[in-house]
């Protein structure tokens, strides 16, 4: 199993871009999540989903919107990108209250 | 919202030296997790323990859920121990994790 895998690994956007970065998951995990991770602190949950075809807001959502049509996939889409989401992405997926994360990817927003 | 509050913020031992690091919280919780994110950012699920005593190894973990307070004992450490543990914790079921700041931890040879 490759477990949750991300892409890309680093990406430089300008402001006003829009990008999606990808998340996948080969352990057939209902469960789905989008943090972020500013310097220094801990990890904010930004999306997450209960399953393919239903997602639902966490604590940072602004500026970031989420699919989920299959089980395999959870994009995350940034509109309209700012220095303010600026930061290391990291997608995980949970099962029995364990959660596994991907590798993450670094995102500077100039 | 519910606090995750973890202490010491940073903590700088000798190789062999054995820790301990807390984690406490402010309200009932379903699910609390430690982490490990190792220098390269790579976050590994260390325990899931919302309530009792786990061990893995040289790591072990005690939620007393009571008393809202979780401890990671880390003994015999190793320059590998290095990085930054996050504790996280879930109130609202669909283990929406709330992390705490973390404890930075530097194993010197």
């Amino acid at each position: 199993n490759a477990g949750v895998t991300q892409t890309p690994k680093f990406r430089i956007l300008k402001i006003g871009q829009s990008m999606t970065l990808q998340c996948t998951q080969d352990m057939n995990h209902n469960y789905m999540y989008w943090y972020r991770q500013d310097p220094g602190m801990g990890l904010k949950l930004i999306y997450y989903s209960v399953g393919a075809g239903i997602t639902d807001k966490g604590e940072v959502p602004n500026g970031y919107n989420v699919s989920r049509s299959t089980t395999e996939d959870f994009p995350l889409r940034l509109e309209l990108a700012a220095p303010s989401q600026t930061s290391v992405y990291f997608c995980a997926s949970s099962t029995f209250g364990t959660q596994y994360f991907g590798p993450g990817t670094r995102l500077t927003v100039l | 919202g519910i606090q995750v509050e973890q202490s010491p913020p940073d903590l700088i031992l000798q190789e062999g030296a054995n820790s301990t690091l807390r984690c406490n919280f402010s309200d009932s919780v379903n699910n609390l997790q430690w982490f490990h994110q190792n220098p390269w950012g790579q976050l590994i699920n260390l325990f899931y323990i919302p309530s009792g005593t786990k061990q893995n190894g040289r790591l072990s973990a005690t939620t007393v859920a009571t008393e809202r307070y979780s401890l990671l004992y880390i003994s015999s450490s190793q320059t590998t121990d290095s990085g930054v543990y996050f504790c996280a914790v879930d109130i609202q079921g669909a283990q929406k994790l709330v992390f705490g700041q973390g404890t930075r931890l530097t194993i010197n040879p």
